[in-house]
């Protein structure tokens, strides 16, 4: 089937740094590909769509400035939580639907912890 | 805007039992539903899509129903298994917006422990 991946699986920063967060699609293309946001013992969020060759579009109260998205690619999406904080320790999952007549599938990724000391 | 709500948010059973886990959402205008298992620290597996013009989904023993005109689904697990503790995500994807790639709205998941 189709698989996800996304690097790193697991990061730790210090507070005011800036992290990268990678979602790849490695084995079909994904114009589209979504970016969520899960703290503990929470559901999903949905932060963002990325398209591919376009801005990004930001659900309400997540600031675009701060979470940076770039998908450059058919099979990369980036996330860039710029000058990080605490608050913003969360596990971060991407999204991808693959390109074609079947639309209905999104496979997502293994997910990124992002702990911020 | 849509809101799912997962029932029970937590459910604890021994090995061997038949269990139903509840699904709501808001707006019955849905393409489709989708529930997802997710293990402790990772990400999600999916595992029963059903679209808006269907009534329920089969695979081993998951079968699951949807009823959108009232806005209910529901998972049932046949003779559960320790190895079906996880939380399990129930997931909508609207119709509205006309694109192909709908973006899916979570609820806040049932957290299963199967008991030997």
């Amino acid at each position: 089937g189709a698989v996800v991946s996304q690097h790193p699986s697991r990061v730790i920063c210090k507070s005011g740094t800036s992290v990268k967060i990678e979602c790849r699609s490695l084995d079909f293309q994904a114009t589209t590909m979504f970016w969520y946001r899960q703290f503990p013992k929470q559901s999903l969020m949905l932060m963002a769509t990325s398209n591919e060759g376009s801005k990004a579009t930001y659900e309400q109260g997540v600031e675009k400035d701060k979470f940076l998205i770039n998908h450059a690619s058919l099979t990369l999406s980036t996330l860039t939580v710029t000058s990080a904080h605490p608050e913003d320790s969360s596990f971060y999952i991407c999204s991808a639907p693959p390109r074609g007549p079947s639309t209905d599938t999104q496979y997502f990724g293994p997910g990124t912890r992002l702990t911020v000391l | 805007k849509q809101e799912v709500t997962q029932i029970p948010a937590a459910l604890s059973v021994p090995e061997g039992e038949n269990l139903v886990l509840n699904c709501s959402f808001t707006d019955s205008a849905i393409y489709n539903l989708q529930w997802f298992r997710q293990d402790p620290g990772k990400g999600l597996t999916s595992l029963l899509l059903i679209q808006s013009s269907q009534r329920e989904q089969t695979s081993g023993r998951l079968n699951a129903s949807l009823d959108k005109s009232s806005g209910r689904s529901t998972l049932y697990i046949a003779a559960s298994q320790p190895g079906d503790s996880a939380t399990y995500l129930c997931a909508v994807r609207d119709s509205a917006g006309g694109t192909s790639y709908g973006k899916l709205t979570f609820g806040q998941g049932t957290i299963l422990t199967v008991h030997p």
